[in-house]
């Protein structure tokens, strides 16, 4: 049964400083690995997806790392600012059956402040 | 154009009544999903539909039903409403084969509060 856990629950920096969140993962048998944000009261927002053949994935100011044999993956945000306040969450995508099954991490509450 | 939407985006009901959520999603996947969110924030699979089929059914109580009339829309029926029934339930989509495969697309959640 896949289990994901990520740390740290919550996280307060200043603004403008570069942060690493962490995701770990028990089975490393998965399909992909995605990164959300969620806004309070709000819906999920995709960030990025680390397809199981790939190492990292970026997109503007942020930097997804996937290493499969060690069950980790890290969510690097360069320069933060006061809009990337939110929680973060971790979905690993593990095979059920030949279809996907994902689980998600219990999150990171990110607060930037100015 | 919204990708995934649900109705209602809220749900205030009492214990005992029967009500339904409905998911549409315009994207053309193949692949449809349900995940409850919980007080703390956890969000846990309870249903995945695959072209109108069954794959994924966790431990959830047989009150929950869902239905696939055709691989864009995936509704969720609860009979008997409990208080701890009362969550934010997200539907999302996705592809196996076509575009970024199995890159899930969620829908605004539909917050459900049982009194």
């Amino acid at each position: 049964k896949q289990e994901v856990t990520q740390i740290p629950a919550a996280l307060s920096v200043p603004e403008g400083e570069n942060l690493v969140l962490n995701c770990s993962f028990t089975d490393s048998a998965i399909y992909n690995l995605q990164w959300f944000r969620q806004d309070p009261g709000k819906g999920l927002t995709s960030l990025l997806l680390i397809q199981s053949s790939q190492r990292e994935q970026t997109s503007g100011r942020l930097n997804a790392s996937l290493d499969k044999s060690s069950g980790r993956s890290t969510l690097y945000i360069a320069a933060s600012q006061p809009g990337d306040s939110a929680t973060y969450l971790c979905a690993v995508g593990s095979n059920s059956g030949g279809y996907q099954k994902v689980t998600f991490g219990t999150g990171t509450k990110l607060q930037v402040i100015p | 154009d919204t990708a995934v939407s649900q109705t209602p985006k809220y749900l205030v009901t009492q214990m005992g009544n029967d009500k339904s959520i409905k998911c549409e999603q315009n994207l053309g996947h193949d692949t449809m999903y349900w995940y409850k969110q919980d007080s703390k924030k956890f969000l846990k699979i309870m249903f995945s539909y695959n072209n109108k089929e069954l794959i994924i059914n966790e431990t959830v109580p047989n009150r929950f039903s869902p239905k696939s009339p055709d691989k864009a829309h995936l509704n969720l029926h609860i009979n008997s409403l409990e208080l701890g029934d009362s969550a934010v339930y997200f539907c999302a989509s996705s592809s196996r084969t076509s575009g970024s495969p199995y890159e899930q697309y969620f829908g605004p959640g539909t917050r459900l509060t049982v009194t």
